[in-house]
C-alpha cells in the first residue's frame, strides 16, 4: 500500500540552526500538509500546499517556516532559525483532494524535532 | 477559536469490553469529521470521514457516529481486543484545508 516517507526520523539541532525535514508524499495525491503535535499538546496544523503554492498556512507558520516541492516527488519543510519551542514531532501528510471533502489524509510517521 | 474537545483523554478495557469515547466540537460552519487511530511509533491511519448530520460508519468492529447539529460524534470499539490499544484522534475540518485535531482518547486493552 503506498504510504507517506518522512526523513529523518529523529532530528538534534542547536537553537538558531536552519531545518530541512524531507516528506515524499503518496505520488497521485495533490495536497500535501505539515502538521506538528509538541509533547502533551493537540497535533496542530501548520500549512497546505496545493498547485504549487501555500493555500492556507496557520499563525504558527510564520517567517521562519517555508516549505517547497522542488521536484516531482519530495516536499520540504525549513525552519531558519529554530528556537526551543520548535521542539515537536512534525507529520507530513497528502491527499488526493482537499480535507473539507470526503478525502482522508494520508500521514508519515514523522520526524521528531529535538533543538537543544 | 476553534476548540475540538476529546474524552475521555485514557481509557483502559479488559480484552472483550466494549467502549466508546466522544469528539464534541463546533456545529457551525462544519464541512467534516474525521476519525484516526495512532499507534506509537506509527502514522495516524484514518478510520473513517464523516460529512453528513446523522452519519452512521462501521469498519469491523469499530463504528462511528456523527451530530452535526448538537456538535458530538462517538466512536464505538465493540470487543475490544490487544490490537485496538492506541490513541483515537479526531479532527473537525471547517472550511478551508486544515484539520483542527482533539488531543486524543489513549485505549489501553489489556489481555
Amino acid at each position: 500500500e503506498p504510504e507517506v516517507t518522512q526523513t529523518p526520523s529523529h532530528q538534534v539541532t542547536q537553537m538558531g540552526q536552519e531545518v530541512i525535514l524531507r516528506c515524499v508524499p503518496i505520488s497521485n495525491h495533490l495536497y500535501f500538509y505539515w502538521y506538528r503535535q509538541i509533547l502533551g499538546q493537540k497535533v496542530e496544523f501548520l500549512v497546505s500546499f496545493y498547485n504549487n503554492e501555500i493555500s492556507e498556512k496557520s499563525e504558527i507558520f510564520d517567517d521562519q517556516f517555508s516549505v517547497e516541492r522542488p521536484d516531482g516527488s519530495n516536499f520540504t519543510l525549513k525552519i531558519r532559525s529554530t528556537k526551543l519551542e520548535d521542539s515537536a514531532m512534525y507529520f507530513c501528510a497528502s491527499s488526493v483532494d482537499r480535507a473539507a471533502t470526503n478525502e482522508k489524509l494520508f500521514f508519515g510517521s514523522g520526524t521528531q524535532l529535538s533543538v537543544l | 477559536i476553534l476548540n475540538v474537545e476529546q474524552s475521555p483523554q485514557s481509557l483502559h478495557v479488559q480484552e472483550g469490553d466494549s467502549t466508546n469515547f466522544t469528539c464534541s466540537f463546533p456545529s457551525s460552519n462544519f464541512y467534516a469529521l474525521h476519525w484516526y487511530r495512532w499507534e506509537t511509533a506509527k502514522s495516524p491511519e484514518a478510520l473513517f470521514v464523516m460529512t453528513l448530520n446523522g452519519d452512521e460508519k462501521k469498519k469491523g468492529r469499530i463504528s462511528a457516529t456523527l451530530n452535526t447539529k448538537e456538535g458530538y460524534s462517538y466512536l464505538y470499539i465493540k470487543g475490544s481486543q490487544p490490537e485496538d490499544s492506541a490513541t483515537y484522534l479526531c479532527a473537525f475540518i471547517p472550511p478551508g484545508e486544515k484539520l483542527v485535531f482533539g488531543k486524543g482518547t489513549k485505549l489501553t486493552v489489556n489481555p
